[in-house]
């Protein structure tokens, strides 16, 4: 059973701190990494993409992948209240077209 | 350039009954894929088509099927209404590019079986 597992929070950070976020995988095939972000009542938005080991950073995101320790994380600088939202962790394993398996999300709330 | 467009976005229908999503991809994109959302499963993985062919399907049961045309829009169909079957169902399109191919999720239908 291919598993992504996140912590489900809620992850509480004051504005401008920094908030991490991590995401373990099982399957040791898989080689794409995604994650997104799903406000409440709408749709999952794809914020950040990593396909090799190392760091990839967009603004204020990081993300992380390590495929040794099938670990990926996220890490948010700045955290504005804006970004309180769910965030999802999706890997997709590219030998089986483009699904994606999906943790159940992490609760982030930045207060004011 | 448009996103993916599902409609409708409301639905509610009755233990039993049928009923049929629509989807349009964005442009140019030649995969579509569906998943279900609910608080107690989070997303998860119905089916994906390519070039009018399934090319992967989740773990749900017969009553949950789809189709692609093949302007690569893509329609889902769910017989025999249980309700466990109310949940946002999200459409997503990809360029299913080698090496990595991320999802654009459309708005979503929201379904409440009665």
């Amino acid at each position: 059973q291919k598993e992504v597992e996140q912590n489900s929070g809620p992850l509480s950070v004051p504005e401008g701190a920094i908030a991490s976020l991590n995401c373990t995988y099982s399957d040791r095939v898989s080689q794409s990494f995604f994650w997104y972000r799903q406000y409440s009542g709408k749709s999952p938005e794809l914020i950040m993409s990593i396909y090799s080991n190392g760091d990839k950073e967009d603004g204020r995101f990081t993300a992380q992948l390590n495929k040794a320790s099938q670990y990926v994380s996220l890490l948010i600088r700045d955290s504005q209240p804006s970004d309180s939202a769910t965030y999802l962790c999706a890997v997709q394993t590219n030998q089986a077209g483009t699904a994606l398996i999906f943790g159940k999300g992490t609760t982030l709330s930045v207060s004011s | 350039k448009a996103g993916v467009t599902q409609t409708p976005r409301y639905l509610i229908k009755t233990r039993g009954q049928q009923v049929t999503l629509s989807c349009s991809p964005i442009s140019g994109h030649r995969s579509v894929s569906w998943y279900q959302q609910t608080p107690g499963q989070g997303l998860q993985f119905l089916f994906e088509y390519f070039s009018e062919t399934q090319r992967n399907k989740g773990n749900f049961p017969g009553r949950f099927s789809g189709r692609q045309f093949s302007n690569s829009r893509s329609e889902m169909n769910v017989s025999t209404l249980e309700l466990g079957d109310s949940a946002l169902y999200l459409c997503a399109s990809s360029l299913d590019r080698v090496g990595g191919s991320p999802l654009h999720f459309g708005n979503g239908t929201r379904l409440t079986v009665t």
